[in-house]
């Protein structure tokens, strides 16, 4: 069974600052990767995802990830923070096959000061 | 197009009283079904899973049940709300973890 862990629930950044939120993920075979942004009282929005191929993904609104295997690791960064990014993000990881079950970690809360 | 449609957007039940939210995705045939409970302060918990008409997989044992009577609508019921059923409730489709997953935009429960 696969799992995820996103490492601190509340991350505080300033404006321009970068943004770094952790996820490492449990997997007994090669996962497929996702992170999720969800601002308040909405539905989820696609960021970016991993499935095969180049390691260094890049997404909507500047942010990127890198896949590592041998950390088993998925984490989102972005270069210079911007308010609009303050909302709740969330990793994911799926093993595909007949289920296709997305599970998700518990989500990092970002709050971006000025 | 591909799109997905989940109603009502927000909902209050009183406890005891039974509930039916429902999910249809359009423009595809034989998709993955999902839905997911966020609560407050909690991650997205993945509660029912569909791989076809009839077929209900279940995440987590609990006061809900899904059902799927066609192939491309989800239903999430409850027959006695409990307070601990409050919570925001996420649809979700796809037909390959390759492709990615589309959401709806989801149901917000009070239940008083």
């Amino acid at each position: 069974a696969q799992s995820v862990t996103q490492l601190g629930s509340h991350v505080s950044v300033s404006e321009g600052a970068l943004v770094l939120l952790r996820c490492n993920y449990s997997s007994s075979v090669p996962p497929y990767l996702f992170w999720y942004v969800q601002y308040p009282n909405q539905g989820l929005q696609l960021l970016l995802k991993y499935t095969t191929g180049a390691t260094l993904v890049k997404g909507i609104n500047g942010f990127e990830a890198e896949f590592k295997k041998s950390e088993t690791s998925f984490h989102l960064t972005k270069p210079s923070a911007h308010m609009s990014d303050a909302a709740e993000y969330f990793c994911a990881v799926s093993l595909g096959g007949a289920t296709n079950k997305l599970i998700f970690g518990t989500g990092t809360l970002l709050a971006v000061q000025p | 197009s591909q799109t997905i449609h989940q109603w009502p957007a927000t909902l209050v039940q009183p406890v005891g009283s039974p509930l039916s939210l429902e999910c249809t995705v359009e423009g595809t045939s034989n998709p993955n079904l999902y839905w997911y409970r966020q609560a407050a302060g909690r991650g997205l918990q993945l509660l029912f899973y569909s791989v076809g008409i009839g077929q209900i997989s279940s995440e987590v044992p609990q006061n809900l049940s899904a059902s799927r009577p066609q192939d491309r609508q989800f239903i999430l019921s409850s027959k006695k709300l409990l307070l601990s059923d409050s919570g925001f409730y996420l649809c979700a489709w796809t037909m390959d973890s390759y492709y990615g997953y589309t959401f709806g935009s989801g149901t917000r429960l009070t239940v008083v």
